[in-house]
């Protein structure tokens, strides 16, 4: 069955500290996709990155980073150097082929970044 | 611009009284789908479409329809609202919903709240 957990609720840091966000994953998928997804104070949904299960290459976009391991079935999200307009919700999301390729979200963190 | 245009924003309605909350894309996609959002629950999939008048349910499909006549188009119906059906809804779209998955782009929200 697939499932994502995002085991951290909230998440305080003080500007400038790095953060990472923790994502689990399950599946009896080879093929399968992860994916970021932030979600500001203003509510709407965007899309950060997406990783198939065939590229374990870790990526890294300006401040932030993911890391993929699926020794450990995790993917998670590190941003450095965090600033205040980071403060979101955070989604992991999964998409496999035994799930019809419906995505399913893990229950979201909460990232404070205090000035 | 290229968007997800969810109407209305915001809807306060009384229990039983029918709604539609309309979803148009102009991206051509061919994947549109509908999640409820729910406090500690992350997103959860209402319906989803993978072309026109092709519809499946989702995770939490009971008392919610949808229709796909148009490739741009996938309202949300809620014949008979209630209470337990106030939430944050999300129209999302994708390139395609099979392999590969591109992750979605969302609408930007419709709070329901069913009194």
């Amino acid at each position: 069955a697939q499932k994502v957990t995002q085991a951290q609720t909230e998440i305080s840091v003080v500007e400038k500290e790095d953060v990472t966000l923790d994502c689990v994953y399950e599946t009896r998928d080879t093929t399968y996709y992860l994916f970021w997804y932030k979600q500001p104070p203003s509510g709407e949904l965007v899309f950060l990155i997406r990783r198939n299960s065939f590229d374990e290459q870790n990526e890294i976009s300006g401040r932030y980073s993911w890391n993929f391991q699926k020794s450990t079935s995790s993917f998670n999200f590190t941003i450095t150097a965090s600033q205040v307009v980071d403060s979101a919700v955070y989604f992991c999301a999964l998409s496999d082929v035994s799930g019809g390729f419906k995505t399913i979200f893990g229950a979201g963190t909460r990232l404070f970044v205090k000035a | 611009e290229a968007q997800v245009t969810q109407n209305p924003r915001y809807l306060i309605t009384v229990t039983g009284k029918k709604l539609t909350v309309t979803c148009s894309q102009n991206m051509n996609h061919e994947y549109m789908s509908w999640y409820r959002q729910d406090p500690g629950l992350g997103l959860r999939q209402i319906y989803y479409s993978m072309n026109v008048e092709v519809t499946d349910k989702g995770d939490v499909p009971e008392g919610y329809k949808v229709s796909r006549k148009e490739k741009r188009n996938f309202p949300l119906i809620l014949e008979s609202p209630s209470p337990n059906q106030t939430s944050l809804y999300f129209c999302a779209s994708s390139l395609s919903g099979d392999i590969p998955n591109y992750g979605y782009t969302f609408g930007s929200g419709t709070r329901l709240t069913v009194v």
